[in-house]
């Protein structure tokens, strides 16, 4: 199917734990972006990516890793998983810089 | 540091009333703008964009943009319950950086 799906869309580990969420479009649009959502602070864009092997921080990248070796993935690790990330998070997903498409969103809860 | 500000509301109007959704920004070099509405437990989905001043209509809806005053807003016509989500601005500025806003939650009365 055509579009971006992220998975899993529901975690739950513990704290110190490794957790890996995927995100895979079927545009090959070459910007991609990973996104936290939490009350009263919106949307805060974690890392993204212009292409393949190109990632930049965002606004809140500590903790985080990503990489793209593929156009169509962009993976978002968190090597040591803190309560602090308990958030819903969102894959998206942009041609030229236009408008994005999102993803369904991960919700991750770090007991 | 770029931001977006928008009411948090909630704002409530009638069924068939006109909701006004308002967002300012800080960055003057800001050249797209963007609504998406998100319903509860979903993922923000794109309902309007504007890049030029002036009013850009589409169905129900119209997006107002004056760069001067650095504010943009949505009309939403004969608002229906179904509207009744949270509404978030975003800002581009052709950087790679798209800056959104806490967002209003609108609530349709029937």
């Amino acid at each position: 199917d055509a579009g971006i799906t992220q998975s899993p869309r529901y975690k739950i580990t513990e704290t110190g734990r490794q957790v890996t969420l995927m995100c895979h479009q079927t545009w090959s649009h070459s910007y991609m972006f990973w996104y936290r959502q939490d009350l009263g602070h919106g949307l805060r864009l974690i890392y993204y990516s212009a292409a393949a092997d190109i990632t930049d921080k965002g606004e809140v990248p500590d903790g985080y890793v990503v990489s793209r070796s593929k156009t169509e993935n962009f993976p978002l690790t968190l090597e040591s998983a803190t309560r602090s990330q308990t958030s819903v998070y969102f894959c998206a997903s942009s041609d030229g810089l236009k408008f994005q498409y999102f993803g369904p969103g991960t919700r991750l809860l770090v007991l | 540091q770029k931001e977006v500000e928008q009411n948090s509301g909630p704002l409530s109007v009638p069924e068939g009333a006109i909701a006004s959704l308002n967002c300012t920004y800080s960055d003057r070099g800001s050249q797209s703008f963007f609504w998406y509405r998100q319903y509860s437990g979903k993922s923000p989905e794109l309902i309007m964009s504007i890049y030029s001043n002036g009013d850009k209509e589409d169905g129900r809806f119209t997006a107002q943009l004056n760069k001067a005053s650095q504010y943009v807003s949505l009309l939403i016509r004969d608002s229906q319950p179904s509207d009744s989500a949270t509404y978030l601005c975003a800002v581009n500025n052709y950087g790679q950086n798209f800056v959104f806003g806490p967002g209003t939650r609108l609530s349709v009365l029937p």
